[in-house]
């Protein structure tokens, strides 16, 4: 089965930085992609990384090492409006999505 | 105007009833999904549609009937429910190629008492 782990609950303080840890053991890789969602909303995209390495995006960065089987989404210059859930999820060989509990963000003034 | 609509956002029944979820998107997307979200639990995908061909069923009970008519809609249809299914169901489209992403509607929040 699919196997991806990231922290439950993650406080940070505004304007700071804070770096959101995914581990995952799949079936196949094509891709790992984070997702944004806040309460009572739809997850909405935030990047998509198939390749090691780091792709940046205005304030959010993600990183991937295939070889270790870990990713990060790095939120800088933390805003309150960032206060979400944030999804992690691996394509795997077949091409389904499968996603990790989600990590909830607090950012406190 | 989200891309992905769903219809209703809220939805109570009890364990006796019959309803349907619906989901409508206007990207032009070949895939749809239905996921279901409980708290503190990740998405749990439950069918996949590609070209209105379901590609998908993830072991679900057989009280969960998904339809999809064309590649613009898809339907869940709900009988018999028990109050464990109480959850977040969500909708979703993408173009179906391997780095496309998933576009999610707002959900339905069910209820089963």
């Amino acid at each position: 089965g699919q196997n991806i782990d990231q922290p439950t609950e993650m406080t940070a303080t505004e304007g700071a930085i804070v770096q959101i840890n995914c581990t995952y053991q799949t079936s196949g890789f094509n891709g790992l992609f984070w997702y944004q969602q806040h309460a009572g909303e739809a997850p909405t995209f935030l990047s998509y990384n198939v390749l090691d390495g780091l792709e940046e995006k205005g304030r959010f960065s993600s990183f991937l090492s295939r070889s270790k089987g870990y990713s990060y989404l790095l939120l800088k210059e933390l805003q309150m409006k960032d206060s979400a859930s944030y999804l992690c999820a691996v394509r795997d060989g077949d091409y389904k999505l499968s996603f990790g509990a989600g990590t909830t963000v607090t950012v406190r003034a | 105007e989200t891309g992905v609509t769903q219809t209703p956002r809220h939805l109570v029944m009890g364990m006796t009833n019959k309803k349907s979820l619906k989901c409508e998107q206007h990207l032009g997307h070949n895939a749809m999904y239905w996921y279901k979200q409980s708290a503190k639990k990740p998405l749990e995908l439950m069918f996949v549609y590609n070209f209105k061909e379901q590609t998908e069923n993830n072991s679900v009970p057989s009280r969960f009937s998904p339809e999809c008519p064309n590649s613009s809609h898809l339907f869940l249809h709900l009988h018999t429910l028990q109050p464990e299914d109480s959850a977040l169901y969500l909708c979703a489209s993408s173009q179906g190629t391997e780095n496309s992403p998933l576009h999610f509607g707002n959900g339905t929040r069910l209820t089963v008492t």
